[in-house]
């Protein structure tokens, strides 16, 4: 599997402020991808990397921003963290977008706002 | 989009049973992968198939692309093998994976 690494894997903070969570993978996959797994909705796309500050919204992005300066690292911001946004985030990576890449996964990062 | 359907939603087997996940999908995909997601979280990848067949170990998948649907079988089952079995889908130029709901597998000692 693909070195994938998430950080923090867990994080309790507080409603209104601001998140940051990291996705750094060692495979020089040029796609990266964050979702949200929800009960009941299973696993959602926030958003995506094709390429070194080039990113594009999933099927659920409001309130969240994402940035790539690096091919390694992929960071999904929540500006102003609200309740709603309890939830487990994965990072995933992949070789290519759309007639191959396989997907793999990091190992999520649990966050829980009050 | 592409709709993802997973059958059954819940499973429950004695250990050492067989059984056969299916997913079905409604438009034509050119990449669809297995994961097992264990009781801990992780997100394991299974297969990687488009079409074809592949066997890994106790583990099978078969993906019937014209007839839009993928099965995963599971011989002799284990505790270990519990969890939860997504099926995901890719299509056309669309480099995002769409998921299905998953099948929930609880296998008893």
């Amino acid at each position: 599997d693909a070195g994938i690494t998430q950080s923090p894997r867990h994080k309790v903070t507080e409603t209104g402020t601001p998140v940051t969570l990291r996705c750094h993978q060692t495979e020089n996959h040029r796609y990266m991808y964050w979702y949200r797994q929800d009960p009941g909705h299973g696993l959602r796309l926030i958003h995506y990397s094709y390429g070194v500050k080039d990113t594009d919204k999933g099927e659920v992005s409001d309130g969240y921003s994402v940035s790539r300066s690096k091919t390694e690292d992929f960071l999904l911001t929540l500006e102003s963290a609200t309740s709603s946004q309890t939830s487990v985030y994965f990072c995933a990576s992949a070789t290519s977008g759309s007639l191959t890449g396989e997907l793999f996964f990091g190992e999520g990062s649990r966050l829980t706002v009050l | 989009g592409i709709q993802v359907e997973q059958s059954p939603p819940d499973l429950i087997l004695q250990e050492g049973a067989n059984s056969t996940l299916r997913c079905n999908f409604s438009d034509s995909v050119n990449n669809l992968q297995w994961f097992h997601q264990n009781p801990w979280g992780q997100l394991i990848n299974l297969f990687y198939i488009p079409s074809g067949t592949k066997q890994n170990g106790r583990l099978s998948a078969t993906t019937v692309a014209t007839e839009r649907y993928s099965l995963l079988y599971i011989s002799s089952s284990q505790t270990t093998d519990s969890g939860v079995y997504f099926c995901a889908v890719k299509t056309g130029a669309n480099s995002k994976l769409t998921f299905g709901k998953g099948i929930t597998l609880s296998v008893r000692p």
